[in-house]
């Protein structure tokens, strides 16, 4: 079974309308974090945001915000006001201490689409 | 200044040849990686190096050989390549080998095989 399931494969959307990007996580540590990183066109991932799974407060940065749940183990991302140059392929990822290995797994990936 | 860093940026080849990919970190960093992104875009885990050393090796062909000279490099050098290895390659570091750690990822070498 997958660590992280990113559901939506491709988004689409109008430029100025908000969109949520799903991340759900499966985990049998209580010390773990999450991730998510942006894939524009350029090809580049960018770090985004880090949390770790004692911090439950919402983020917000900008347009950005997260909303973390450990009672649905979601972790999600939600883009207000889209533009353009959000276009690009979000991913979520899982970091956790388990067997001592803390390579991160990531999801496959959402794809947005913004639309002027 | 360019944090983490690849090259060459892309590597087209013919099957069989063998080719090498660089990647440095000027981040002050202990831990490295490799990572492979196919054409659907799922990124998996190649290699992992912390301080020189391998700690992940993830049922990677022995085509692949990384090489680690010392903390701020980690190359990739690839054997006999095959159709199949034409993907993005991603180098990364962060600073530890630590469950808290963000990796930083390099901006990718597009390999093609032909």
């Amino acid at each position: 079974a997958q660590k992280v399931t990113q559901a939506q494969t491709e988004i689409s959307v109008v430029e100025k309308e908000d969109v949520t990007l799903d991340c759900v996580y499966e985990t049998r540590d209580t010390t773990y974090y999450l991730f998510w990183y942006k894939q524009p066109p350029s090809g580049e991932l960018v770090f985004l945001i880090r949390r770790n799974s004692f911090d439950e407060q919402n983020e917000i940065s900008g347009r950005y915000s997260w909303n973390f749940q450990k009672s649905t183990s979601s972790f999600n991302f939600t883009i207000t006001a889209s533009q353009v140059v959000d276009s690009a392929v979000y991913f979520c990822a899982l970091s956790e201490g388990a067997g001592g290995s803390y390579i991160p797994t990531f999801g496959r990936g959402t794809s947005l689409i913004v639309h002027p | 200044d360019t944090a983490v860093s690849q090259t060459p940026k892309y590597l087209v080849t013919q099957m069989g040849n063998d080719k090498s990919i660089k990647c440095e970190q000027n981040l002050g960093h202990d831990t490295m990686y490799w990572y492979k992104q196919d054409s659907k875009k799922f990124l998996k885990i190649m290699f992992s190096y912390n301080n020189k050393e391998l700690i992940i090796n993830e049922t990677v062909p022995n085509r692949f050989s990384p090489k680690s000279p010392d903390k701020a490099h980690l190359n990739l050098h690839i054997n006999s390549l095959e159709l199949g290895d034409s993907a993005v390659y991603f180098c990364a570091s962060s600073q530890a080998d630590r469950v808290q750690e963000t990796q930083y990822f390099g901006p990718g070498t597009r390999l093609l095989v032909l």
